[in-house]
C-alpha cells in the first residue's frame, strides 16, 4: 500500500459522536486526499491537502473536516457522525500531478 | 459531466480468455485516465494509467485502448487468470484548486470473476 497506513482499521461509533480518522505516510507525498466508497458510487472526494498548509473540499465535504500539521498525517473527522457516513474512507497520496496510491481503508459504521 | 460510465456492472471470464471493461467520459479537461484493481477489503492499487496524446499502452497482459473522440476507454486483460477476480474501478483525473492536485472521478466499478 505505497507506505500508507490509516488508523484505525474498524470502527463502529454511535449517530452524534465525533470521529477522526487518520492517515500516516511514510514517503513524503505533497498531495495527499480523502476519499469514501460506497456501493453503486465507486470512491469519491472528500477533501485534499498540499502540504502542511494548504487543505480544500472535494465533492462530498459536508460533515467532514481536515487538519495537516505534518506532512506525513492526514486527519478526517466527523464533526457529528450521521448513519448516512456509514462507509469505507481511504486516503491515497500523490507526488506527481496524477497517479494516487491508496491506502488499506477504514471501514466506518454508524449506528 | 463530471460522471465516469463503467460498464458492464459485472463480468464472468473463463480461465484463458479475454476480460474487456468500458468506460466513457463527458470532460474533455480530464488529461490521465487510470485503472485500478481492488481485491476484497483490500485499498484500490493503480494497474495502468493513460493520457489522451496515447492511443494504446499495454504493461504485461493488460492493455488500455483509449478512443479521443469518441471519449471512450478499455482496459483489456489477456490470458485472464483466476487471480485476476477482483473489481476494476476506472477513473478519469483532472486538475483543481490548489497547485497541481488531482481529482480522481471513479466509475461505478466492474466485478470480474476469471472460472477456473
Amino acid at each position: 500500500d505505497a507506505g500508507i497506513t490509516q488508523s484505525p482499521r474498524h470502527k463502529v461509533t454511535e449517530t452524534g459522536t465525533p470521529v477522526t480518522l487518520r492517515c500516516h505516510q511514510t514517503e513524503n507525498h505533497r498531495y495527499m486526499y480523502w476519499y469514501r466508497q460506497d456501493p453503486g458510487h465507486g470512491l469519491r472526494l472528500i477533501h485534499y491537502s498540499y502540504g502542511v498548509k494548504d487543505t480544500d473540499k472535494g465533492e462530498v465535504s459536508d460533515g467532514y473536516s481536515v487538519s495537516r500539521s505534518k506532512t506525513e498525517d492526514f486527519l478526517l473527522t466527523l464533526e457529528s457522525a450521521t448513519s448516512s457516513q456509514t462507509s469505507v474512507y481511504f486516503c491515497a497520496i500523490s507526488e506527481t500531478t496524477n497517479a494516487q496510491y491508496f491506502g488499506p481503508g477504514t471501514r466506518l459504521t454508524v449506528t | 459531466q463530471q460522471q465516469v460510465k463503467q460498464s458492464p456492472q459485472s463480468l464472468i471470464v473463463q480461465k484463458g480468455g479475454i476480460s474487456i471493461i468500458n468506460c466513457a467520459y463527458e470532460n474533455t479537461a480530464f488529461d490521465y485516465f487510470p485503472w485500478y484493481q481492488q481485491f476484497p477489503g483490500k485499498g484500490p492499487a493503480l494497474l495502468i494509467a493513460i493520457r489522451p496524446d496515447v492511443s494504446e499502452k499495454k504493461e504485461g497482459r493488460f492493455t488500455i485502448s483509449f478512443n479521443k473522440s469518441a471519449k471512450q476507454f478499455s482496459l483489456h486483460i489477456m490470458d485472464s487468470q483466476p487471480g485476476d477476480s477482483a473489481t476494476y474501478f476506472c477513473a478519469a483525473s483532472k486538475g483543481i484548486g490548489i497547485q497541481g492536485a488531482q481529482k480522481l472521478v471513479f466509475g461505478q466499478g466492474t466485478r470480474l470473476t476469471i472460472n477456473p
